[in-house]
């Protein structure tokens, strides 16, 4: 599976879109994004992930470039519960497991 | 519907001593997977398996060993405990390749060897 280089923290006001980026520069053409987040210290929880086109959901939007060397993570109006890390994951579908990297912790300003 | 259930939340072994980490799901997943982390890391594979009787190592497998012998339940054995595996360990589901749900986590079990 491709590599992705994510930030190691951000910030964003609560209220406020918070935007996440990530890296991958050299995914290949059946090869998709996945997102994940880890509140504090339970599990990791899917939250949306795409090929190409840009996807939506109830909790976030992925807007994926059109060379799809990287890919932003949006979430429309943070509140204090998005505080977590988040993972940004390239897959493989044929290749049975997900790689987890260290993510971006998101931390949400009152 | 309870998901993916670990048991125990939380443990701690002496050196030397074993057990036996409990995962079991009740979605009829065919995939499933058991991750640690470390303080501060992200997770990393031990051993998953594609189906009841089908395993496979992982990134970290040594000092653990994995059975499948039903789709429910995935339990990871430690035989020697050594304080390199404190660390919590993470399981997870998925109805397998092709499925675009993503996985499902349990809550995890915290692990300390001292």
């Amino acid at each position: 599976d491709a590599k992705t280089t994510q930030p190691t923290s951000m910030d964003c006001a609560e209220g406020r879109a918070a935007n996440l980026p990530c890296n991958h520069s050299t995914i290949s053409g059946n090869e998709y994004v996945y997102w994940y987040r880890q509140i504090h210290s339970q599990g990791p929880q899917y939250i949306i992930h795409g090929l190409k086109n840009n996807e939506t959901n109830e909790m976030a939007s992925l807007i994926i470039t059109e060379d799809r060397k990287s890919s932003t993570l949006i979430l429309p109006h943070a509140t204090l519960r998005d505080t977590a890390v988040y993972y940004c994951i390239v897959y493989h579908f044929g290749n049975e497991k997900l790689t987890f990297g260290t993510g971006t912790r998101l931390t949400i300003i009152p | 519907n309870a998901g993916v259930t670990q048991t125990p939340k939380f443990r701690i072994l002496k050196i030397g001593q074993s057990m036996t980490l409990q995962c079991t799901q009740d979605m009829n997943h065919n995939y499933m997977y058991w991750y640690r982390q470390d303080p501060g890391m992200g997770l990393k594979l031990i051993y998953y398996s594609v189906g009841a009787g089908i395993t496979d190592k992982g990134e970290v497998p040594n000092g653990y060993n994995v059975s499948r012998s039903t789709t429910e339940d995935f339990p990871l054995r430690l035989e020697l405990a050594a304080p390199s595996q404190t660390s919590v360990y993470f399981c997870a589901s998925s109805h397998g390749q092709g499925v675009n749900y993503g996985y499902t986590f349990g809550s995890g079990t915290r692990l300390t060897v001292v």
